[in-house]
């Protein structure tokens, strides 16, 4: 199947400060990506969908200005927590749908904001 | 918007037993996955089945969309098969992919 990369895969940072999360797709373009969130023991949410070129679109209840999207590229889009608090800590996940079918997941980064 | 149940939510096999989830949506669908999410996290393709049934190996899935409904067998459980299994969805109207996650049924198989 198609891969999709995410890195960090673990995070650790201190309150206020920014951390960013980027998701590449290695052997497929994808003009629309995926962010999810899931905390301890739930399933995953939909925070917002990036888009290659235009401006990211958010869940209802999700903050823009904390959670920055960019979609640099075809194979590139970036989450970036400004000034994290410990409630923004949480297992943040992208995806990608391959050739507008089945959709390929990243490994997930843990974030613990302390 | 749609609404998804998955049953049962926990069960714990001995190694070697089969077992069937389940997962009921409430509309219409243009995209059903299940995937299984290992210890670290990670979510695992399982099957891609908006339609119809498919095979892999020890795994099997069922969609019947008419009816809402889509099953995924596991056969001689082992206890690498721990973990979580969602089914995930885009809704009829939707065919961007962003998903709607069921709750999971957490699976814990014993050797």
């Amino acid at each position: 199947g198609a891969v999709v990369s995410q890195h960090p895969s673990w995070v650790i940072c201190k309150s206020g400060t920014s951390v960013k999360i980027e998701c590449r797709s290695l052997d497929f373009q994808a003009t629309t990506m995926f962010w999810y969130r899931q905390f301890p023991k739930q399933s995953l949410m939909l925070m917002a969908t990036s888009n290659e070129g235009s401006k990211a679109t958010y869940e209802q209840g999700v903050e823009k200005d904390k959670f920055l999207i960019n979609h640099a590229s075809l194979t590139l889009s970036t989450l970036t927590v400004t000034s994290a608090h410990p409630e923004d800590s949480s297992f943040y996940i992208c995806s990608a749908p391959h050739r507008h079918t089945e959709a390929f997941f990243g490994q997930g980064t843990r974030l613990t904001v302390v | 918007g749609i609404q998804v149940e998955q049953s049962p939510p926990d069960l714990i096999l001995q190694e070697g037993a089969n077992s069937t989830l389940r997962c009921n949506f409430s509309d219409s669908v243009n995209n059903l996955q299940w995937f299984h999410q290992n210890p670290w996290g990670q979510l695992i393709n399982l099957f891609y089945i908006p339609s119809g049934t498919k095979q892999n190996g020890r795994l099997s899935a069922t969609t019947v969309a008419t009816e809402r409904y889509s099953l995924l067998y596991i056969s001689s459980s082992q206890t690498t098969d721990s973990g979580v299994y969602f089914c995930a969805l885009s809704p009829g109207d939707n065919y961007g992919q962003n998903f709607v996650f069921g709750p999971g049924t957490r699976l814990s198989v014993l050797p």
